[in-house]
C-alpha cells in the first residue's frame, strides 16, 4: 500500500526566506505527483503536477522536483511571502484510474 | 465557469439518519472523486468514477454509496450515518487523459457532523 510522508509537519519562517518542503512515498511505481495548497476551511488548490517521466516543474516562485527512484519530491518556495501561509499537501497517483494518495501536509507560516 | 461545487456546505445529522452530498462540475471532466479529510489522517479516497454511469471503490468505501447518472454530477450517499463519518468531504474532478489533464480540481468541501 502506498504511503506518503511529509516533513516537516509544521514550519514557521520570516518573510523573504527561501524554503523547501519534503515529500516521500514508499512505492516508486507512480503515474504522477501533485502538490496542493489548502487554506483554512477551504478546498485544495493545485500548484504543480509532475509526471513520472519528468524531473521538475516550475510555476512562478514555486519549483517542484521528483526523484521517482528514491521516492522523493521537494517543493521549493522562493522569496516567501505572508500570503504563502497555508497547508501544503503532496499526493501521488498510481497506475490506472485510482485517485490520489495524500500526505498529511506541512503547515507553513510566513512571519511578516 | 464555477468549477467544482458542493452542496450542502454544512450539515448536522443524528446517528442513523441518511443524506446525500451533491458534487457538480462544469468543466466537462470525465473523472470524479470523493475524499474525506480527518485530523491526523489526511485525505482518503472514498469512491470514484471514470465516466457517466460508472463507479468504483476507493480506500474507505464502507458506509457510503455513490451514483454518476449525469457526467457533470457525482452523488455521495450515507444510508445510516454513524459518528465515525463525521468529517470534511471533498469532491474533485479531472480529465485524466494523461499529462497535465490529470490535475484534480477540488470543491470547497462539506463539513458533516454526526451526533
Amino acid at each position: 500500500k502506498q504511503e506518503v510522508t511529509q516533513i516537516p509537519a509544521a514550519l514557521s519562517v520570516p518573510e523573504g526566506e527561501n524554503l523547501v518542503l519534503n515529500c516521500s512515498f514508499t512505492d516508486s511505481a507512480i503515474y504522477n505527483l501533485q502538490w496542493f495548497r489548502q487554506d483554512p476551511g477551504k478546498g485544495l488548490t493545485s500548484l504543480l503536477l509532475i509526471q513520472s517521466s519528468q524531473r521538475e516543474q516550475t510555476s512562478g516562485r514555486l519549483n517542484a522536483s521528483l526523484d521517482k527512484s528514491s521516492g522523493r519530491s521537494t517543493l521549493y518556495i522562493a522569496a516567501s511571502q505572508p500570503g504563502d501561509s497555508a497547508t501544503y499537501l503532496c499526493a501521488v497517483k498510481g497506475g490506472g484510474a485510482d485517485g490520489l494518495t495524500f500526505g498529511k501536509g506541512t503547515h507553513l507560516i510566513i512571519q511578516p | 465557469n464555477a468549477g467544482v461545487t458542493q452542496t450542502p456546505k454544512f450539515r448536522v445529522l443524528k446517528t442513523g439518519q441518511s443524506m446525500t452530498l451533491l458534487c457538480a462540475q462544469d468543466m466537462n471532466h470525465e473523472y470524479m472523486y470523493w475524499y474525506r479529510q480527518d485530523p491526523g489522517m489526511g485525505l482518503r479516497l472514498i469512491h470514484y468514477s471514470v465516466g457517466e454511469g460508472t463507479t468504483a471503490k476507493g480506500e474507505v468505501p464502507d458506509g457510503y454509496n455513490v451514483s454518476r447518472l449525469k457526467k457533470q454530477n457525482f452523488l455521495l450517499g450515507l444510508e445510516s450515518a454513524a459518528p465515525s463519518q463525521t468529517s470534511v468531504y471533498f469532491c474533485a474532478s479531472s480529465f485524466s487523459r494523461g499529462g497535465l489533464t490529470d490535475t484534480q480540481y477540488f470543491g470547497p468541501g462539506t463539513r458533516l457532523t454526526v451526533l
